[in-house]
């Protein structure tokens, strides 16, 4: 298994700035990936962040509003920029050593003024 | 889009009752997966099951796959207070990504 961990776990943000989440593993995964939960919605993907290389995202989803970093094979940051009310969701990041089991991180609950 | 769409949407029971969720997808699948949301938390894993099986067991855990109806089942038995929670489930096709379903909230009155 592994262990993840978000920072922060909420904020709240002025419309217009920008927020940086960052997503720790206890242990080199091969797959990390961010998604984002709307209030009372499932989770969509938002992106596949790759080690080394620019993240994948998703359709609807652009790295100019979603800038992914995974600098090694333990951490990954999401940025959500120029922020608007709309973006107020839960933030989920997940990693795994498979691509059949992600370990979900408890999530960064972010709110937009 | 959705690939998982789970029924009931809300489920509320009695202690020690069992509950049944059921999930439908569209496509084919690698494995299909049940998480555990509580209030708003991460997901909890909590089973997995691959295209090639039928039955799996975890606990109190009985989830089902039926490919034929691209249909899954997930079986909570003696049901708890702390099940309470929001229960998805999850595809994963080839390519790793898991689509999630939209969730049923399970109430389990004490």
């Amino acid at each position: 298994s592994a262990v993840i961990s978000q920072k922060p776990s909420r904020d709240i943000c002025q419309r217009g700035t920008s927020l940086t989440i960052q997503c720790q593993v206890d242990s080199q995964v091969t797959m990390m990936f961010w998604y984002r939960q709307q209030p009372g919605q499932s989770l969509t993907l938002i992106a596949t962040a790759n080690q080394g290389s620019e993240a994948t995202y998703e359709s609807g989803f652009v790295i100019d509003k979603f800038p992914i970093s995974r600098p090694n094979l333990t951490f990954s940051t999401l940025t959500v920029s120029n922020m608007s009310p709309e973006d107020s969701s839960i933030y989920l990041c997940s990693g795994g050593h498979t691509k059949d089991e992600q370990f979900f991180g408890p999530g960064t609950r972010l709110t937009v003024l | 889009s959705q690939q998982g769409e789970e029924d009931p949407q809300a489920l509320s029971i009695q202690e020690g009752e069992n509950a049944t969720m059921n999930c439908s997808y569209k496509t084919s699948i690698n494995n299909l997966q049940w998480y555990r949301q509580n209030s708003g938390r991460g997901l909890v894993h909590l089973i997995l099951i691959r295209s090639n099986e039928r039955e799996k067991h975890s606990g109190r855990l009985r989830v089902t796959l039926d490919t034929s109806k691209k249909s899954s089942s997930l079986l909570i038995t003696a049901s708890r207070a702390a099940d309470t929670a929001s229960y998805f489930c999850a595809t994963a096709g080839a390519n790793s990504k898991l689509t999630f379903g939209k969730g049923i909230t399970l109430s389990v009155r004490p």
